[in-house]
């Protein structure tokens, strides 16, 4: 049974660096994929990007410019880097995980509310 | 990126009834097309990926059909813990994309 824990800082300012981190418990981690997805208050579901245990990334071209996903399979861990928040970058953001070639999510952290702010 | 379109948008049913939801694609997604079940505080749980196949531990009253556009999350005989959001997923072109939800509420 694989469980996924999340952490990282909920409340920043605008210009910030949002930083968060997924480790993997149980299952195979280098036999899936790792994404991350965001969902805005009332908002629907915004896939953030992916990276796969050779360390090659997949990002939403809509973030791709502050986007950096990373991989640390010594840890079992993979993070998200979004850099120069702002208030729009107010989201639950999700850690997720997939079984290529499926591209659908069946793996799911619980969530971190992350708040952008003045 | 594929726009996928879900009506409607709120569907107000008893226990019992059954739930048709809507989902439709901007362009053909063949059935690379998953459905997930959103309560409050809790992650998406995945109920259908491939148009039509349960996930894992998923009742048999939830179905999937369609591919091209159009597809349709059957839901039979509702029961209470039913009432919650689905969302409909493409994953057949780069970036995965997601619908906007239909609300599915105790009536």
């Amino acid at each position: 049974q694989v469980q996924m824990q999340q952490w990282g800082a909920g409340l920043l300012k605008p210009s910030e660096t949002l930083s968060l981190t997924c480790a993997v418990y149980g299952g195979s981690f280098s036999g899936h994929y790792w994404s991350w997805i965001r969902q805005p208050p009332g908002g629907g579901l915004e896939w953030i990007g992916e990276i796969i245990h050779s360390g090659d990334t997949n990002y939403n071209p809509s973030l791709k410019s502050r986007v950096t996903v990373s991989l640390d399979t010594s840890k079992n861990h993979f993070s998200l880097n979004l850099r120069s928040v702002t208030a729009a970058d107010t989201a639950i953001y999700y850690c997720v995980g997939f079984k290529p070639p499926n591209w659908y999510f069946d793996l799911w952290g619980r969530g971190t509310l992350v708040t952008v702010s003045s | 990126e594929v726009v996928l379109t879900q009506s409607p948008g709120t569907l107000s049913l008893s226990p019992g009834e059954r739930a048709t939801l809507s989902c439709r694609a901007s362009q053909s997604v063949s059935t690379y097309l998953a459905w997930y079940q959103v309560k409050p505080d809790q992650p998406p749980r995945l109920l259908i990926y491939g148009a039509s196949s349960r996930a894992t531990d998923i009742p048999d009253r939830f179905s999937g059909s369609g591919s091209g556009t159009d597809f349709t999350l059957g839901i039979s005989r509702l029961e209470p813990e039913d009432f919650a959001v689905y969302l409909c997923q493409q994953y057949h072109r780069s970036p995965t994309t997601f619908g906007q939800g239909t609300r599915l509420e105790i009536k």
